[in-house]
């Protein structure tokens, strides 16, 4: 069964940083785009960044670029993101996710999300 | 790439058809328009893509349409699931998603 299961979510204070794992069942991770996902308690869905197949390519939202840090650990199957320098405004639920029958960006595999919350 | 959906919250009851609307600020390349639903406390879930393609169980009563700027979900005789939040994604121009439709009893 094909299965997206992220971890690392937390409480930490504003400044602060954490990585969040994200663990795939299923299918080989390396062998698809991977993104990540987030959404604010109460509002919408933002994209984040996403990794590309090789790992040589990674993007993100203007709202987290120079702060975050996507990759994956090939051995054990995860994609992770570090977060750094964490504001009030990264508070969300972050989903991994990626599109398995297109190998683009229609996301048809969700994990179940991790909770982040950013507070003093 | 902006994207704007309409309304807001949709009222409706069982039964009656649903047209939801998502407007982007600029072409979708290849008309790469998708929609999700999201359930109170579950991840959202994968209904259409390519504007008007449907996901793996999607069923035949809920059709995705339009091209270009311009782009419909329709629901037709709602059942008591549909009532959830709706939102639409472009994957043509790097990701952005809409606010959200909300459809209500």
């Amino acid at each position: 069964e094909v299965q997206l299961l992220e971890s690392g979510g937390a409480l930490v204070q504003p400044g602060r940083s954490l990585r969040l794992s994200c663990a795939a069942s299923g299918f080989t991770l390396s062998s698809q785009v991977m993104s990540w996902v987030r959404q604010a308690p109460g509002t919408g869905l933002e994209w984040v960044s996403a990794i590309s197949r090789s790992g040589g390519d990674t993007y993100y939202a203007d709202s987290v670029k120079g702060r975050f840090t996507i990759f994956r650990d090939n051995s054990k199957n995860t994609l992770l993101l570090q977060m750094n320098s964490l504001r009030v405004d990264d508070t969300a639920i972050y989903y991994c996710v990626c599109d398995l029958t297109r190998g683009l960006d229609a996301y048809d595999v969700w994990g179940q999300g991790t909770v982040v919350t950013v507070s003093s | 790439i902006v994207l704007t959906q309409s309304p807001a919250t949709l009222s409706l009851s069982p039964g009656e058809r649903a047209t939801l609307s998502c407007r982007a600020s600029q072409s979708v390349a290849a008309n790469y328009l998708a929609w999700y639903q999201q359930t109170p406390g579950q991840a959202p879930r994968l209904l259409i893509y390519g504007a008007s393609s449907r996901a793996t169980g999607t069923p035949d009563r809920i059709s995705g349409s339009g091209s270009g700027t311009d782009f419909t979900l329709t629901i037709s005789r709602l059942e008591p699931g549909d009532f959830v939040v709706y939102y639409c994604q472009q994957y043509g121009n790097s990701i952005s998603f809409g606010q959200g439709t909300r459809l209500e009893i």
